[in-house]
């Protein structure tokens, strides 16, 4: 069975700190990795895709530990409106048309 | 430029009832998926479509069928609805393969089966 396992949260973190989400996965054969952000009731939009060099995106950054098979997303100077719930995606395998979903972490930014 | 539409937004359903979830997109996308979502849970694909007439099933496609006679829509229809149907559908598009490509979401669809 291929898995994606992440934090189960929920993080509660104060405005202004840096939080960070981990996430593993069960099949080596994974080629593309993702963080998305779902907002209560809403539907998931792409956050960004993870390189295998990591990547940075404004206050987020991504990495991926191929070897370790995990994934992490960091979260500089949390906003308010950074408060979702943070799904990690995976897709099966080279070719495979198929993602794989984590149950997701849930970060609330107080005020 | 309404991306990744779904109707209805909600739907109470009675037990062996039928209905069709319908999903269009506006960006000329080939690839499109069916997702479920339970409570607490990650998202679980029922079927998927490369192209107009060309389906296939996901992780869970049992009691769920699904055709697609134009590149813009990709309508699901449950047969004789059972509870543990009862969860939030997710549409989704991309422009190419899933694994490559950003999935755009619709809003979503939330049935109830009682």
């Amino acid at each position: 069975r291929k898995e994606v396992e992440q934090d189960p949260g929920p993080f509660n973190v104060p405005e202004g700190a840096t939080v960070a989400f981990n996430c593993t996965y069960s099949n080596s054969a994974s080629q593309s990795f993702f963080w998305y952000r779902q907002d209560c009731r809403k539907e998931p939009k792409l956050l960004m895709s993870v390189y295998s060099s990591g990547n940075e995106d404004g206050r987020f950054t991504a990495q991926l530990n191929r070897a370790s098979q995990y994934i992490s997303l960091l979260i500089r100077d949390s906003k308010l409106s950074d408060s979702a719930t943070y799904l990690c995606v995976v897709n099966y395998g080279a070719g495979s048309y198929q993602l794989t979903f984590g149950k997701g972490t849930k970060l609330s930014v107080i005020p | 430029n309404a991306g990744v539409t779904q109707t209805p937004k909600f739907r109470i359903l009675k037990i062996g009832q039928s209905m069709t979830l319908q999903c269009t997109q506006d960006m000329n996308h080939n690839y499109m998926y069916w997702y479920r979502q339970d409570p607490g849970m990650g998202l679980k694909l029922i079927y998927y479509s490369v192209g107009a007439g060309i389906t296939d099933k996901g992780e869970v496609p049992n009691g769920y069928n699904v055709s697609r006679s134009t590149t813009e829509d990709f309508p699901l229809r449950l047969e004789l609805a059972a509870p543990s149907q009862t969860s939030v559908y997710f549409c989704a598009s991309s422009p190419a393969r899933a694994s490559y490509n950003e999935q755009f979401f619709g809003p979503g669809t939330r049935l109830t089966v009682l």
